[in-house]
């Protein structure tokens, strides 16, 4: 069975400029959830997609959206980019959410110059 | 929300010794879960692990909920054992919650 997939693995972008990050779940799964990983601020959650619904939502700005499509595969898209969101996110999926067990993918790596 | 302490935020080891590793929360949860995350950044399930003891390998998890606790135990470790252990839980509002993680370094 296939793990969760995010692409690009790598990413370089300016301030300014949007971001759009893709995640495939494990075949099945249709809860997906993001998260953003910088030194200083550790592991954060985004938001979490299930069933194309947004069912819960962490405490970033409005410029990092999400959404989900039938297939359960997941965008990400940050506009006008700041310094400050240089970090690598990750993806996770799980059968229905909450409560259960989280699948990470190996993660995009965005900096921004 | 709920509060995810991880302790000691840093530990040294060396090759074949044996190391419990601490994760704290403030409120009862329905889900815990360990992670591995190597140097390249890739995030690995370890344990999911509500309550009760698991083994795997040379890794063992127990979660005492009631007492709002769990252990991760790596026995004779390895260098490849490295990297940064998390613990994670689910908060009453269903939000997925990080402890700060602890840094493992196994020297040879």
């Amino acid at each position: 069975k296939a793990g969760v997939t995010q692409t690009p693995r790598y990413l370089i972008k300016t301030r300014g400029q949007q971001v759009t990050l893709s995640c495939s779940p494990i075949s099945g799964h249709r809860s997906v959830s993001w998260y953003q990983q910088t030194p200083g601020q550790g592991l954060q959650f985004l938001f979490e997609y299930f069933s194309e619904t947004q069912r819960n939502k962490g405490n970033f700005p409005g410029r990092f959206s999400g959404r989900q499509f039938s297939n359960s595969r997941s965008e990400m898209n940050v506009s006008t980019l700041e310094l400050g969101d240089s970090a690598l996110y990750l993806c996770a999926s799980s059968l229905e959410g909450e409560n259960q067990p989280q699948h990470f993918g190996d993660g995009t790596r965005l900096s921004i110059l | 929300g709920i509060q995810v302490e991880q302790s000691p935020p840093d530990l040294i080891l060396q090759e074949g010794a044996n190391s419990t590793l601490r994760c704290n929360f403030s409120d009862s949860v329905n889900n815990l879960q360990w992670f591995h995350q190597n140097p390249w950044g890739q995030l690995i399930n370890l344990f999911y692990i509500p309550s009760g003891t698991k083994q795997n390998g040379r890794l063992s998890a127990t979660t005492v909920a009631t007492e709002r606790y769990s252990l991760l135990y790596i026995s004779s470790s390895q260098t490849t054992d490295s990297g940064v252990y998390f613990c994670a839980v689910f908060d009453s509002w269903g939000k997925f919650q990080f402890g700060a993680g602890t840094q493992v370094v196994v020297t040879p």
